[in-house]
């Protein structure tokens, strides 16, 4: 089964600050998803990343993909309060099913 | 911009009891999916539907579960003998083709007693 990992799993920020959060994922895959989560909410996507070296910016986020490393980053630029949520990152198989990775929760302090 | 969704927003049922979820999916998509969330915990897929049957299910997805796509638009799932460890919330999703996104609907929260 393909696993998914990212860290940090909680993430407390002051407001102004740069962050990144990391995604792993265990076998080849040349396409990532990011996802924002507000707490009781459904899953806004964020990001869609589909080849080596992809990179998505918008607003305060950027995103990009090394399929090589096998390995995407979430970076946070001078973080404010609406940014704080829950992100997924998310990687399919060959057959499209999307594996989640284990939430990064992002906590922006004024 | 369309949007999957998702009734009812919350389901509360007795251990035992039969539980339906429905979902309509983006009325062009090809690819419907559910997964689930239990509470602080990240999302786990269920099964994967395309072209009128199951592509794919994962371990959780028992005989318990069943899908449907009854009539074209709905997408259910059934879930026929709920116990505690059901209780999670529940998200359809739908997508159109193989690299773009997964669109999710709001969820129904299932709380088995």
């Amino acid at each position: 089964e393909l696993k998914v990992e990212q860290n940090p799993l909680f993430l407390s920020m002051q407001e102004g600050k740069n962050y990144t959060i990391y995604c792993n994922y265990s076998t080849t895959s040349d396409r990532l998803y990011w996802y924002r989560q507000d707490p009781g909410k459904s899953l806004e996507s964020l990001f869609v990343l589909l080849s080596n070296g992809a990179v998505k910016q918008e607003g305060r986020l950027m995103a990009s993909l090394d399929t090589k490393a096998r390995l995407s980053t979430l970076h946070i630029t001078a973080a404010v309060h609406d940014l704080s949520a829950t992100y997924f990152c998310a990687v399919p198989n060959t057959g499209n099913q999307f594996y989640f990775g284990t939430g990064t929760s992002l906590t922006v302090i004024p | 911009e369309p949007e999957v969704t998702q009734t009812p927003s919350h389901q509360v049922t007795q251990m035992g009891q039969e539980v339906i979820l429905r979902c309509v999916p983006i009325s062009n998509h090809l690819y419907f999916y559910w997964y689930r969330q239990i509470l602080g915990q990240k999302v786990e897929f269920l099964v994967s539907f395309y072209n009128n049957e199951i592509s794919e299910k994962s371990e959780i997805f028992d005989d318990q579960f069943s899908v449907e796509r009854p009539d074209g638009s709905n997408f259910t799932l059934k879930i026929r003998s709920t116990k505690l460890e059901d209780s999670a919330m529940y998200f359809c999703a739908s997508g159109g083709v193989t690299n773009e996104k997964l669109f999710f609907g709001s969820g129904t929260q299932l709380s088995v007693l």
